[in-house]
């Protein structure tokens, strides 16, 4: 069976520019989120959602907004860029948010 | 504030030294707490959850407990391979947001 996937697996950006991230589940699971993790720190919730609606939202300014479609794949979109968004940004999958969840590989995002 | 905290910060042993990895957490109400693995730039790797104080759980050379206040994540006999870093997270009874400690850098020399 096919685990979480994410695209794409590495991306570099300047400063102010928009990026998008996507995220596909594991077959049946019905809630993704979103993890920004920095190195040497464990990863920082941003967004959970499930049946395509957000249910929970992390600490993160407006730049950061997501989206869950039909097909329960996600995209996280971040806008003007600042050098601090450097991160692994990972997504997760379960079947309905509450329980374990489970990881995708992540993508290294590096703004310039 | 809900909070996890994991001690210690790094460990090394030898191979077949066993140790325990310390993850104390504090939230308004546990709905679950997880235990991760993690290599280095990948995603992290689920092995356990616990759910009340008193529940174990086993896995090869791993065993995690869980109290009122803290989990165990008991290493027997580790061996290279079980190097990693290994993540404790905490899920509040809303099951709408995981909180994550900053982890334990298990190293393990042969």
């Amino acid at each position: 069976d096919a685990g979480v996937t994410q695209s794409p697996t590495h991306l570099i950006k300047t400063r102010g520019q928009h990026v998008t991230l996507r995220c596909s589940p594991i077959s049946g699971h019905k809630s993704v989120s979103w993890y920004q993790q920095v190195l040497g720190q464990g990863p920082q919730f941003i967004f959970q959602y499930y049946e395509k609606e957000e249910r929970g939202r992390g600490n993160f300014p407006d730049r950061f907004s997501a989206r869950q479609f039909p097909n329960y794949s996600s995209e996280l979109n971040v806008n003007a860029l600042l050098l601090g968004d450097s991160a692994l940004y990972l997504c997760a999958s379960s079947f309905s948010g509450g329980n374990e969840q489970f990881f995708g590989p992540g993508t290294r995002l590096t703004v310039l | 504030e809900d909070q996890v905290t994991q001690s210690p910060e790094a460990l090394r042993l030898q191979e077949g030294e066993s140790s325990s990895l310390n993850c104390s957490y504090t939230v308004s109400g546990l709905r679950g707490l997880f235990w991760y693995r993690q290599d280095p730039g990948k995603g992290p790797e689920f092995l356990f959850t616990l759910y009340s104080a008193g529940e174990e759980k086993e896995k090869e050379r791993l065993k995690a407990t869980l109290t009122k206040k803290e989990s165990f994540l008991h290493i027997t006999a580790p061996k290279p391979e079980d190097s990693a870093t290994y993540l404790c997270a905490v899920q509040d009874t809303g099951g709408f947001k995981t909180i994550f400690g900053a982890g334990t850098r298990l190293f393990v020399k042969a």
